[in-house]
């Protein structure tokens, strides 16, 4: 199983609202990643998870919350959020956190801020 | 944030055609370079992972060269095929640990 899978595959949710990105795994990578890729422009990398522990956190505001319950998991919790935060949500692994390592992506969640 | 550009943005090409793209990025700290092809309405699917200069790898009718030292990598595609048509993105990686995509080319093979 080659395959990383992403729920749900759209959201739209208003600046009050509280939600939950999820991505699963089962490949057995330890590292797995979030990011955002907004209309015409290159993914940016949010946050890297490395044996279920953060180890990046790209000065991501405090509105988007990731968790790691266990090592197939990656969930990225939405508060309080911002129209301009409408974009695709990318989650990603690998192997291990090493970034010479290819990357495994899900199809995305396509998130509307209203 | 660091520069990683690739070119040419768009290209279309006819089926049987050869093309190829660049991708630049930054010659200092130097870690890893990854290509991924994306195709519409699916996942980004990495084609190749260098870390040496001068690698070249190859996947059927996809090549690719690495220039740490100039800072930049091809991407060759022999005889074009419209299931080749996707974006293609460069991803740069350095020894602080950062990670950037670059801007990517987007292919149109014409049948």
């Amino acid at each position: 199983d080659t395959e990383v899978t992403q729920t749900p595959k759209h959201l739209v949710m208003g600046m009050t609202n509280k939600k939950s990105l999820k991505c699963e795994q089962h490949m057995g990578h330890r590292a797995m990643y979030w990011y955002k890729q907004k209309a015409k422009k290159p993914p940016e990398l949010m946050f890297v998870y490395s044996y279920e522990k953060l180890s990046i956190n790209e000065s991501v505001p405090s509105r988007f919350s990731p968790e790691c319950p266990n090592s197939s998991l990656l969930n990225l919790h939405l508060h309080a959020l911002q129209p301009e935060d409408s974009a695709l949500y990318l989650c990603a692994s690998s192997l291990v956190g090493q970034t010479f390592y290819e990357q495994y992506f899900g199809p995305g969640t396509r998130l509307t801020v209203t | 944030i660091l520069n990683v550009e690739q070119s040419p943005q768009s290209l279309h090409v006819q089926e049987g055609d050869s093309t190829n793209f660049t991708c630049s990025f930054p010659s200092s700290n130097f870690y890893a370079l990854h290509w991924y092809r994306w195709e519409t309405a699916k996942s980004p699917e990495a084609l190749f992972v260098m870390t040496l200069n001068g690698d070249e790898k190859k996947k059927g009718r996809i090549s690719a060269t690495l220039n740490t030292k100039e800072g930049y990598s091809y991407l060759y595609i022999k005889g074009s095929q419209p299931e080749d048509s996707a974006t293609y993105l460069c991803a740069f990686a350095n020894t602080g640990n950062q990670f950037y995509f670059g801007t990517g080319t987007s292919l149109t093979v014409i049948p």
